[in-house]
């Protein structure tokens, strides 16, 4: 069975400062994580996904994740918050043992960037 | 390119009534799957459908199914509707049926059950 947690409901960081969005997983087989936004009203919009290789992903709008297997955690992160980014944050994984197109998600966090 | 076109954006429905929602994936993209979300629940897997074959079925009883058809358009339908069903439906599309490929997400149908 695969899992993701998201330790945090809400994350609140001030404009300029780094942003940090904690998850991580558990999976039997090998892990495809993804994180995605969704902002009010609206649906999931995509930001970036660790397949394979370098451990250090870089998405949309100045994101990056880092995947970590000995801790099984893939944090997302961006090094200069907007107040636009301000919405709430999912990250999902896939279980590479199950082909198929489902995805587990996690609760999500809040993130409130204050100007 | 245009991306994953759900319909109707928002509906009404009675307790007791069924409901159909809409899919259109990304150009190309066969492989269609949907999900509800809830504040209580989140994020679930309803279904995912593959060159119109279901290939996975979440955790919902038999009133939720779907179906796709030979255009890769996908609908979903609720019968028996109950309050619980109130929700927002996502659906989604990806290009065929490897682990690593992205999925896209629709903006989603508001269906509001009274």
């Amino acid at each position: 069975a695969q899992s993701v947690a998201q330790p945090e409901d809400q994350v609140n960081v001030a404009e300029g400062n780094p942003l940090t969005v904690k998850c991580t997983y558990s999976v039997s087989g090998n892990p495809y994580l993804f994180w995605y936004v969704q902002y009010p009203n609206r649906g999931l919009q995509f930001l970036l996904k660790y397949i394979t290789g370098d451990n250090l992903v870089k998405g949309s709008y100045g994101f990056e994740a880092e995947f970590n297997k000995s801790q099984t955690s893939f944090h997302l992160k961006k090094p200069s918050a907007l107040v636009s980014d301000s919405a709430l944050y999912f990250c999902a994984v896939r279980d590479g043992t199950d082909s198929w197109g489902k995805l587990q998600f996690g609760a999500g966090t809040q993130v409130v960037v204050t100007p | 390119k245009a991306g994953v076109t759900q319909t109707p954006r928002y509906l009404i429905k009675t307790r007791g009534q069924q409901v159909t929602l809409s899919c259109s994936p990304i150009s190309g993209h066969r492989s269609v799957s949907w999900y509800q979300q809830t504040p209580g629940q989140g994020l679930q897997f309803l279904f995912e459908y593959f060159s119109e074959t279901q290939r996975n079925k979440g955790n919902f009883p038999g009133r939720f199914s779907g179906r796709q058809f030979s255009n890769s358009r996908s609908e979903m339908n609720v019968s028996t509707l109950e309050l619980g069903d109130s929700a927002l439906y996502l659906c989604a599309s990806s290009y065929g049926l490897e682990s690593g490929n992205t999925i896209y997400f629709g903006e989603g149908s508001w269906l509001t059950v009274v």
